[in-house]
């Protein structure tokens, strides 16, 4: 079972606000990863990380913004929460050939 | 530029029969090929890879998939299939030896076995 965490699980947030989704794995991957799942269920890469201090724009463009301060965590942030930011949000991280994912977040914003 | 295509959107199997699902790539160089699965509400969980070697390659829950390079395909396969088979797969390719490479997914079929 791999060990990459990702909280809350679920989340319903107001429209304006801020919100921050965390991902931490124990595994000492270098390479971490954010896609988000849209619900038509294709996942798209929207954030990756070779390692700290590492962060680049993945395939489909995102207002989100993340850091990696530290190896082990990969935080996610919107600054304004809108409708069109509802969606699944998957963490994963690899080292030279799978990657393992987190059970992900579920994000409504109303 | 590397893609991935599943060209079914759903595949429906009566409980017993063997299961196909179908993947192609496409990659620069060598490819890193994987298969995963995705329960409801769940993140994805991974079921097998081919890296290198034999073209079979066995993974969790009695799965198989073989690489055919001159077809460019890696479809997933089980002998006899169970209900709880019935969920989302996803292809994936990655270049080979390429430290930077990500994962790229196709867009998933999802998998009906009815008892």
């Amino acid at each position: 079972e791999a060990d990459i965490y990702q909280t809350p699980r679920y989340l319903v947030i107001g429209t304006g606000k801020k919100i921050t989704l965390e991902c931490s794995q124990t595994m000492g991957h270098d390479k971490m990863y954010w896609y988000q799942q849209d619900p038509g269920m294709e996942l798209h890469l929207i954030h990756y990380s070779y390692g700290v201090n590492s962060t680049e724009k993945g395939d489909l463009s995102s207002e989100s913004t993340v850091s990696r301060i530290r190896t082990e965590h990969f935080p996610l942030t919107l600054e304004s929460a809108r409708p069109s930011h509802t969606s699944q949000y998957l963490c994963a991280s690899s080292e030279f050939t799978e990657a393992f994912f987190g059970q992900g977040t579920r994000l409504t914003v109303v | 530029a590397q893609s991935v295509a599943q060209p079914e959107d759903q595949v429906n199997v009566a409980e017993g029969n063997p299961l196909t699902v179908k993947c192609t790539y496409s990659v620069s160089g060598n490819p890193y090929l994987f298969w995963y699965v995705q329960y409801p509400n769940r993140g994805l969980q991974f079921l097998l890879k081919y890296i290198t070697g034999d073209n079979l390659v066995k993974g969790s829950y009695g799965f198989e998939a073989e690489f055919n390079k001159s077809q460019t395909s890696f479809h997933l396969k089980k002998p006899s299939a169970l209900v709880s088979d019935s969920a989302l797969y996803f292809c994936a390719v990655r270049e080979a030896g390429s430290g930077y490479s990500t994962l790229t997914f196709g867009k998933g079929t999802m998998l009906l076995v009815s008892p």
